[in-house]
């Protein structure tokens, strides 16, 4: 079955600490997404990778980190940098041929802070 | 600056109704249009993209309108299960990104 995977569905943070949050795709898709969601708003990018080791900042990469070592992988890094990381994370991907670009998701991770 | 706009609702509507939710988005080079669908406190899942003649599936229809700039969504004969929020994306042209709408909360009543 293909698809993408995040784990853990649910974490907590505590202050100071860095927490990574996983995920992973066996759709042989060359791009992937990190986004946050907060209450009543739409998603926002915080970073993008079109291919293996390469990946651009979105719109609210302060206090995060990625890596892309492999093409099935795009793990996300919330820093103690990052004040306000409680919201609901979503991995999605998409196939670089695919011209309209349609992003599929993961089922997210909840973070919250202790 | 990156922005697609939609009445947050709630739509309440009973069941049976047809309801109908507009999206605007700011680049006038953009190429492609999806609404999505998000249950509470799930992923989005793509419900269609939405192409410049217009198009339908079943009960839905999705309307281009590139000279003012929106997107509209039309869903006849509504079903409880429609209850959802109803997110607008939109491309920026010239990388991969997708701007997503705050999307619109619909609530079917029995």
């Amino acid at each position: 079955d293909g698809g993408i995977t995040q784990s853990p569905k649910y974490l907590f943070r505590k202050e100071g600490q860095n927490v990574t949050l996983s995920c992973e795709q066996n759709l042989n898709h060359d791009a992937m997404y990190w986004y946050r969601q907060d209450p009543g708003q739409g998603l926002r990018l915080i970073y993008y990778s079109q291919i293996v080791n390469d990946f651009q900042k979105g719109d609210i990469a302060e206090g995060y980190s990625v890596s892309r070592e492999k093409k099935e992988s795009f793990p996300l890094t919330v820093t103690s940098a990052q004040k306000n990381p409680t919201a609901f994370y979503l991995c999605a991907s998409t196939n670089r041929g695919d011209l309209e670009n349609i992003q599929y998701f993961g089922a997210g991770t909840r973070l919250s802070v202790l | 600056r990156k922005e697609v706009e939609q009445d947050p609702g709630p739509f309440n509507v009973p069941e049976g109704a047809t309801v109908a939710f507009n999206c605007t988005y700011s680049n006038s080079a953009s190429q492609s249009f999806f609404w999505y669908r998000q249950d509470c406190r799930k992923e989005p899942k793509l419900l269609m993209s939405v192409y410049s003649s217009g198009n339908e599936d079943g009960r839905f229809t999705a309307q281009l309108n590139r000279a003012s700039q929106y997107i509209s969504l039309l869903i006849r004969d509504s079903k409880l299960s429609d209850s959802a929020t109803y997110l607008c994306v939109v491309n920026w042209p010239g990388n991969y990104q997708l701007i997503w709408g705050a999307g619109t909360k619909l609530i079917i009543k029995p």
